[in-house]
């Protein structure tokens, strides 16, 4: 069974500022996928980054990038120049490379303060 | 991009009552759609997968026969909630992948459902 882990249920960080989201995830799978996902209070999910499991370089968006570090089976989300349109609730997630289901973390909280 | 929506956004009834709720992909076609309940403050957790054209298969604790899924359409799936309870107040995501996509999926942008 898959399962994600995200330690933090809050976090907070001043605008302008960087933060960084924590994620584990325990498989067995080699071939895989992470998502991050951002939910704001409107609750539409709206996907923010992808990293490939097989892909060694961290995925960078924009603002955000991750790093992804298989061995230790961790995937955070570093956020720079934080915005206040950044407060949501975020969620990892992981679908296996030959399924189509998500396995959401339990969300971190981000409120970015003016 | 790719939209999912979903009808309706709220939905409001009353004990012992059936509600359906509607997944439609405007712009592509769905093979396969998600359902995912969500409580306040809490993860998505997968309800149930349906292929277009065949039986939804439901994860373990979920009551096929309370909450029922139609996938009759590529674009359109529906989730009827049978029987409705105050414990069935919540909110309903569903997401839709594009046929011959590896990963892609689209999430529509939930239903509120408060049973009273």
């Amino acid at each position: 069974a898959q399962t994600v882990t995200q330690s933090q249920p809050e976090m907070s960080v001043q605008e302008a500022e960087t933060v960084t989201l924590s994620c584990t995830y325990d498989t067995s799978e080699n071939n895989y996928y992470l998502f991050w996902y951002k939910q704001p209070p409107s609750r539409q999910m709206i996907l923010v980054i992808r990293q490939e499991a097989y892909k060694q370089q961290n995925a960078t968006e924009n603002r955000f990038s991750v790093n992804f570090q298989k061995a230790a089976k961790s995937f955070s989300l570093k956020i720079s120049d934080s915005q206040l349109g950044d407060t949501a609730m975020y969620f990892c997630a992981f679908m296996k490379n030959t399924g189509n289901q998500f396995y959401f973390g339990t969300g971190t909280s981000l409120t970015v303060i003016p | 991009g790719a939209v999912v929506s979903q009808h309706p956004s709220r939905v409001i009834c009353k004990s012992g009552t059936s509600v359906k709720i509607e997944c439609r992909s405007l712009d592509f076609q769905a093979t396969t759609m998600f359902w995912y309940r969500q409580f306040p403050k809490q993860s998505l957790m997968l309800m149930a997968t349906s292929n277009e054209g065949s039986k939804a298969t439901y994860e373990q604790g979920v009551e096929k026969d309370k909450f029922l899924i139609n996938h009759a359409s590529l674009t359109l799936s529906t989730l009827t909630v049978t029987s409705a309870h105050p414990e069935d107040s919540s909110f309903y995501i569903c997401s839709a992948r594009e046929g011959g996509s590896r990963y892609e999926q689209y999430f529509g942008p939930g239903t509120r459902l408060t049973v009273t």
